[in-house]
């Protein structure tokens, strides 16, 4: 059973600059959700995709967005990024949107200057 | 609004004795709680969970106690290894919509020989 994957490791990026982050649920999971993590945090929720569809958002601007793809891998996208996206962002995959354990990948660093 | 409370940010343990991390968490629609540990680089990874009809979930050295009536929950570790030494998460959630997972800011356990 293949775990939760992400890519790439880590990114670097400048303000305004555009990025695209990948993951790979589970074998298994239908449901794949975002957080971000800060440094010294707690990871904080940024979106829930289920059958390609975003199901449920967090307290995160428009110019977070997000796809789900029919192999329910998902891919994340912040435009015009800001010193303050630096953070982890972390994919957690799941078999039910609710009710049930979530599994987190490794994370992507991403560091904006 | 910090809904979830993790007042320790650190703990120091002496192996082979009892690891008592604590939480607290402010909504009452909350009926699933999770903890994660999490080492340096990597995602978290998932410990053990309890829902709100029970009081008690054991699973090896792992039991969790959930007082919901003190909104309240603890992670027990017997005995503590010094493979335990990471940062812990606990982390809620609502059986409705989304499963929106919201974390402490974690607690930071290191074991002593």
């Amino acid at each position: 059973e293949t775990g939760v994957t992400q890519s790439p490791t880590h990114l670097i990026k400048t303000r305004g600059q555009q990025v695209t982050l990948r993951c790979s649920s589970q074998s298994g999971h239908n449901t794949v959700s975002w957080y971000q993590q800060a440094l010294g945090q707690g990871p904080q929720f940024i979106f829930q995709y289920y059958r390609e569809e975003e199901n449920g958002r967090g307290n995160f601007p428009p110019r977070f967005s997000g796809l789900q793809f029919p192999n329910y891998s998902s891919e994340l996208n912040v435009n015009a990024l800001e010193l303050d996206d630096s953070a982890l962002y972390l994919c957690a995959s799941s078999a039910r949107t609710s009710g049930e354990t979530q599994y987190f990948g490794p994370g992507t660093r991403l560091l904006v200057l | 609004d910090q809904q979830v409370k993790q007042n320790s940010p650190s703990l120091s343990v002496q192996e082979g004795r009892i690891s008592i991390l604590n939480c607290d968490y402010t909504n009452s629609m909350f009926d699933y709680f999770l903890w994660y540990k999490k080492y340096p680089a990597e995602g978290p990874t998932f410990l053990i969970s309890i829902s709100s009809i029970k009081d008690k979930n054991e699973d090896g050295r792992f039991t969790v106690f959930l007082n919901k009536s003190a909104k309240h929950l603890s992670l027990h570790i017997v005995p503590s290894q010094p493979g335990d030494s990471a940062v812990y998460f606990c982390a809620a959630s609502g059986i409705q919509g989304a499963q929106k997972l919201v974390f402490g800011q974690g607690t930071r356990l290191t074991i002593n020989p």
